[in-house]
C-alpha cells in the first residue's frame, strides 16, 4: 500500500514549455486535490475531483488542466510554464462517503517545480 | 470563499513547555478543522482534527479547541519535545477532508 504517489520529485521548466505532474493513489479514495505551496502563503487549492470523470476548480486554477479517467490517477497539466508557477505542488487524497465522515487527507511527497 | 488566518507565524519555547497556535475562518459554514505537520522538505502530515460537533479533542500531548461562536481553533502542545519542531498549519473545510483551506502556518522551534 504505497498511499499518494507523486512524479517526479523534482523538475526544471523553460518559460512556455508544457508539463504534467503525475499522482496515483492505491487507496480506492473518491477525492483527489491538488494543492501548491508557496513561501509565507501555506497550500492553496488548484483543482479537485470527486470521483472518476468530475473535476472542478479551486483557488488557483489557471494555467493548469486536470482530468480524471480513473479513480486512482489525477494527472495536472501546465499548459504553457510560467516562472509565477514555481512552487511545490502536492497532490492529495481522501475517501468521501455520502452521509458518512470523511477520512483524513493523505498527501503525496510534493513535487519541487521550478520554471525559469 | 473560505479565510483562514494562523498567528503566531513563528513561535519559539523551551523545551519542556506548552506551545499555543491560533486560527480563525469566516465561513461559518465550515465543519471539519485538521492541523498538520510538516518538517523541511516533507508533505504535511495530519496530527488532529475536530469537527464542528465538538468543542475540543485531544490526543496524548495535543489538543484542539473550538469556538464556533467565535470561528476560531487552536492547537495546544503540552510538554514540547525537540522533534516537535516542524511549521503546522490550520485548515479549514465545509466538504469534509477534501477542499482544505490553509492558514500560512506557524515555525515552532523547540530549544533544547
Amino acid at each position: 500500500n504505497a498511499g499518494v504517489t507523486q512524479t517526479p520529485k523534482f523538475q526544471v521548466l523553460k518559460t512556455g514549455q508544457s508539463m504534467t505532474l503525475q499522482c496515483a493513489q492505491d487507496m480506492n479514495h473518491e477525492y483527489m486535490s491538488w494543492y501548491r505551496q508557496d513561501p509565507g502563503m501555506g497550500l492553496r487549492l488548484i483543482h479537485y475531483s470527486v470521483g472518476a470523470g468530475i473535476t472542478d476548480q479551486g483557488e488557483v486554477p489557471n494555467g493548469y488542466n486536470v482530468s480524471r479517467s480513473t479513480t486512482e490517477d489525477f494527472p495536472l497539466r501546465l499548459l504553457s510554464a510560467a516562472p509565477s508557477q514555481t512552487s511545490v505542488y502536492f497532490c492529495a487524497s481522501s475517501y468521501s462517503k455520502t452521509g458518512g465522515v470523511d477520512t483524513e487527507a493523505f498527501f503525496g511527497q510534493g513535487t519541487r517545480l521550478t520554471v525559469v | 470563499g473560505e479565510n483562514v488566518e494562523q498567528h503566531p507565524s513563528t513561535l519559539s519555547v523551551q523545551e519542556g513547555d506548552s506551545a499555543v497556535i491560533k486560527c480563525t475562518y469566516s465561513d461559518s459554514a465550515s465543519n471539519y478543522f485538521p492541523w498538520y505537520k510538516q518538517e523541511l522538505g516533507k508533505r504535511p502530515q495530519l496530527i488532529i482534527d475536530i469537527r464542528s460537533n465538538v468543542g475540543e479533542k485531544k490526543d496524548q500531548r495535543i489538543a484542539v479547541t473550538l469556538n464556533k461562536t467565535a470561528k476560531h481553533f487552536s492547537l495546544h502542545i503540552t510538554e514540547t519535545q525537540p522533534e516537535d519542531s516542524a511549521v503546522y498549519f490550520c485548515a479549514a473545510s465545509q466538504t469534509g477532508a477534501n477542499n482544505l483551506f490553509f492558514g500560512t502556518g506557524t515555525r515552532l522551534t523547540v530549544i533544547p
